[in-house]
């Protein structure tokens, strides 16, 4: 039973390009989170989704960025018109239910904007 | 609005050290409290807490929850240095489905 897989795992892009993330995952969960976690700081939730759901988008930027979790495939976290500050580690959790406590993480992707 | 906080940020220790890590919690609709131990990669799970007063433990990791004073401790004893990490605590509301993190404890455990 393969983990929570995210990739890439380095995504380097110029400032005004986009950014797209993926998160695959864990076998029969379909509860979707997405943190962010700058240099230096802890975890910050951003966005917590279902299959064709968005739940809870509270943490995310409400310019830019944008997420899914379509029916088929993976949840994507989008990143259009990157700036220097979107530079950082995203990690995408998943869980079987809402009552699920114990969310297994990805390995993350670190994104670098130039 | 709900707050996890953690102390200290940072702690240098040599091999052989008991540490205390700390996080204190204002929240509403709490179930559990979380802690994660995070290296160069993602999170590892350590421990889940609900229930006051009762410790959790793992080898030489060990936590306890105070839901009373809002508080958790993660104590570590005989510290190695594959103890260096970024420790960190995270309260699970239930209704929102979703975990808050603290914003960590760097562990450093030098030789």
């Amino acid at each position: 039973n393969a983990g929570v897989m995210q990739n890439p795992r380095h995504l380097v892009r110029r400032r005004g390009q986009e950014a797209r993330l993926r998160c695959s995952p864990m076998k029969g969960h379909s509860h979707v989170y997405w943190y962010r976690q700058l240099p230096e700081e802890g975890l910050k939730f951003m966005v917590y989704l279902q299959k064709e759901n968005i739940i809870d988008e509270s943490g995310m930027p409400k310019e830019r960025f944008s997420a899914e979790f379509p029916k088929e495939g993976p949840s994507i976290l989008r990143i259009q018109q990157v700036v220097r500050g979107d530079s950082a580690a995203y990690f995408c959790a998943s869980s079987y239910d809402r009552m699920n406590t114990e969310a297994f993480f990805g390995q993350g992707t670190r994104l670098t904007v130039v | 609005e709900d707050k996890v906080v953690q102390s200290p940020l940072s702690l240098v220790v040599h091999e052989g050290d008991t540490v205390t890590l700390n996080c204190s919690y204002e929240v509403t609709n709490f179930r559990s409290l979380l802690w994660y131990k995070q290296e160069k990669k993602a999170p590892t799970f350590l421990f889940m807490l609900t229930s006051s007063g009762i410790e959790k433990k793992s080898g030489r990791l060990s936590s306890i929850l105070d839901k009373k004073e809002l508080f958790s401790i993660l104590n570590i004893t005989a510290t190695q240095t594959g103890d260096s990490a970024i420790y960190l605590c995270a309260y699970f509301n239930t209704n929102a489905g979703k975990s808050t993190f603290g914003d960590g404890t760097t562990l450093t455990v030098k030789p």
